[in-house]
């Protein structure tokens, strides 16, 4: 089946440094892409997203890229800091069928060091 | 603004037992949905829902149902509880016109649930 997944289970970077957290998507009809955060014993929060007529959006210390040739989103943290240190999600949403439900990659634990 | 409230937040059963989890949200969504997230895993959907009074399966429904009487609730109940069913479950909405616009769906912070 079609499926979201991620490179790397686990990350750890030095505070300040720059994080980047992978995810490959199958599914090539899809047209929306979403970032989570989960930290510890918390539901996930919405970080950003980005549409499948994008390759790159901004916010404030994320940028999210999507390359749709080969089938990639990543998602970049700027300065990462401790407040950084959680689970991160990318989640796809079909365009066509499934009501728009999510399919949801299995997550890339970050870990920021002092 | 409470946004999506789950309740309980943890709860202990026994095999064989049966619960019913809560999830309210007070923005007016159409759109509610049950997720488990099991370790390692991603999001699984189980149940949703697209407006009050209707429900349907998600990627992983057997051994649960769902209701929708009113529209801030969504109920998701375990009939008979297994230990498969231990797991973290996470309630998320959306409205309507987000989800056709592509926003993304709000979470609540989760219903910790193990089965002995």
């Amino acid at each position: 089946g079609e499926s979201v997944g991620l490179h790397l289970p686990t990350l750890s970077v030095q505070e300040g440094d720059n994080s980047i957290i992978n995810c490959a998507y199958s599914n090539s009809a899809s047209d929306y892409f979403i970032w989570y955060k989960q930290e510890s014993g918390k539901g996930p929060q919405f970080i950003i997203d980005i549409r499948s007529n994008m390759d790159k959006r901004q916010g404030q210390r994320v940028t999210v890229l999507l390359n749709k040739t080969v089938k990639h989103l990543s998602l970049q943290i700027a300065a990462t800091q401790p407040g950084d240190s959680a689970v991160y999600f990318c989640a796809e949403k079909l365009l066509l069928g499934s009501q728009g439900n999510l399919i949801f990659g299995k997550g890339t634990k970050l870990s920021v060091k002092p | 603004n409470a946004g999506v409230t789950q309740t309980p937040k943890f709860r202990v059963l026994k095999t064989g037992q049966s619960m019913t989890l809560l999830c309210a949200q007070d923005m007016n969504h159409e759109y509610m949905y049950w997720y488990r997230q099991d370790p390692g895993m991603g999001l699984r959907l189980i149940h949703y829902s697209v407006g009050e009074g209707t429900t349907a399966k998600g990627e992983v429904p057997d051994g649960y149902n769902v209701s929708r009487l009113k529209k801030q609730n969504f109920l998701l109940g375990l009939e008979s509880a297994a230990p498969s069913q231990t797991s973290v479950y996470f309630c998320a909405s959306i409205t309507r016109l987000g989800l056709r616009s592509n926003q993304p769906q709000h979470f609540g912070d989760g219903t910790r649930l193990s089965i002995l």
